[in-house]
């Protein structure tokens, strides 16, 4: 089983408010990455980091930002929560090395409902 | 542009059938292709992966996949559904260049039937 730990797993937070997804992998992976996931199953990038304070933008605009400050943890903060932010958020990683063949591992994923 | 395409958004099969889930790609090389299961409520798991060698490869629960380059296609196969099959499959690629996020189709939803 791949080791990353994503919290909360379930947030209902009201319009407006900053709020923070966290995750955490201790497999050491130098990549880690956020993807959206609406409702019909499709997964979209919205940001991902290749090492310590890298950060890249995904294919999907998005209005939250990321920090990469240690190698473990990628957490994903919203400034001011909207209705249209309502998704699940699921964060991988993988290993640098293995190049393209590396996969990636996933966390069970958290749960927004902006109301 | 580079895509992923599984053109089932939604198979159902019955329980102790044969299951194949279609997946296209379009690159001009061959690159590193995965399949991925997600159960409700969770993220996803690799059921297996191909960048080389034999083009049938063999992955957890039964699942196999067979790459071939002339049609661009790398189809999921298991040869008898379990209940327990029942789920949301993605298939993903990554340029040979390997530098890349993965791209992931928009997934095929398999339901299983008594």
């Amino acid at each position: 089983e791949a080791d990353i730990y994503q919290t909360p797993r379930y947030l209902v937070i009201g319009t407006g408010k900053k709020i923070t997804l966290e995750c955490s992998q201790t497999m050491g992976h130098d990549k880690m990455y956020w993807y959206q996931q609406d409702p019909g199953m499709e997964l979209h990038l919205i940001h991902y980091s290749y090492g310590v304070n890298s950060t890249e933008k995904g294919d999907l605009s998005s209005e939250s930002t990321v920090s990469r400050i240690r190698t473990e943890h990628f957490p994903l903060t919203l400034e001011s929560a909207r209705p249209s932010h309502t998704s699940q958020y699921l964060c991988a990683s993988s290993a640098r090395t293995g190049g393209g063949n590396s996969p990636l591992h996933f966390g069970n994923g958290t749960r927004l409902t902006v109301t | 542009a580079q895509s992923v395409t599984q053109p089932d958004i939604h198979i159902t099969v019955s329980e102790g059938a044969s299951l194949e889930l279609r997946c296209n790609y379009s690159y001009g090389a061959t690159p590193y292709l995965f399949w991925y299961v997600q159960s409700p409520g969770q993220g996803l798991q690799l059921l297996l992966k191909y960048f080389s060698g034999d083009t049938l490869v063999q992955g957890i629960k039964g699942f196999e996949a067979e790459f071939k380059r002339s049609q661009s296609s790398f189809n999921l196969r298991k040869p008898s559904v379990h209940w327990s099959d029942a789920a949301e499959y993605f298939c993903a690629v990554r340029p040979y260049s390997g530098n890349t996020p993965l791209v992931f189709g928009k997934g095929t939803r398999l339901s299983v039937i008594a």
